[in-house]
């Protein structure tokens, strides 16, 4: 099982809606992220935060608003997506910035579908 | 674009076979990390290789770095079905992890 949990795991929503997707870790880890994966594609880095604060925001359309409200705790606040958004959203955590790197836990992700 | 290109794009072998994936990239990096994604899963870490280091091992993996190629390898060895998966390479150019990852190779281990 994975220490970072997402939910929900799958999500059906229309052009019209408002949903978050949420994200939870209790490692201790001080960096959090939002990564993107389409259907047989490598995942495509969207938002990462460092110590709760936003430090890379990857040119990602408004429509997709993350939110830090705590260490432990990562959301992405969804609105007036498109059908093209349709994808795997993972969410990932690592150990603080260091220089030397550390390597990324994910989430299983939220499979979202805009119909 | 620093994205990683791996080949083959697909591997087919059989259970007890070796397998090994190629990754080439195109700029300075600070470490390379290989990832397994088991279908609609998340992704699970390997091995993470720093740019001074030539080779790594881990059970049945070995990974390899060559920065002057720009390339690295993850070899599997003894290969079981359930390493049946796509595995990814993901460059990481400063350190702080903020990684790029390659198109990956889907891994089908046959009993």
């Amino acid at each position: 099982d994975t220490e970072v949990t997402q939910t929900p795991k799958h999500l059906v929503m229309g052009m019209t809606n408002k949903k978050s997707l949420k994200c939870e870790q209790h490692m201790g880890h001080r960096a959090m992220y939002w990564y993107k994966q389409k259907a047989k594609k490598p995942p495509e880095l969207m938002f990462v935060y460092s110590y709760e604060k936003l430090s890379i925001n990857e040119s990602v359309p408004s429509r997709f608003s993350p939110e830090c409200p705590n260490s432990s705790l990562l959301n992405l606040h969804l609105h007036a997506l498109q059908p093209e958004d349709s994808a795997l959203y993972l969410c990932a955590s690592s150990q603080p910035s260091s220089r030397v790197g550390s390597p990324l836990h994910f989430g299983n992700g939220t499979r979202l579908t805009v119909t | 674009s620093q994205q990683g290109e791996e080949d083959p794009q697909a591997l087919s072998i059989q259970e007890g076979e070796n397998a090994t994936m190629n990754c080439s990239y195109k700029t300075s990096i600070n470490n390379l990390q290989w990832y397994r994604q088991n279908s609609g899963r998340g992704l699970v870490h390997l091995i993470l290789i720093r740019s001074n280091e030539r080779e790594k091992h881990s059970g049945r993996l070995r990974v390899t770095l060559d920065t002057s190629k720009k390339s690295s390898s993850l070899l599997i060895t003894a290969s079981r079905a359930a390493d049946t998966a796509s595995y990814f390479c993901a460059t990481d150019r400063s350190g702080y992890s903020t990684l790029t990852f390659g198109k990956g190779t889907m891994l089908l281990v046959s009993p």
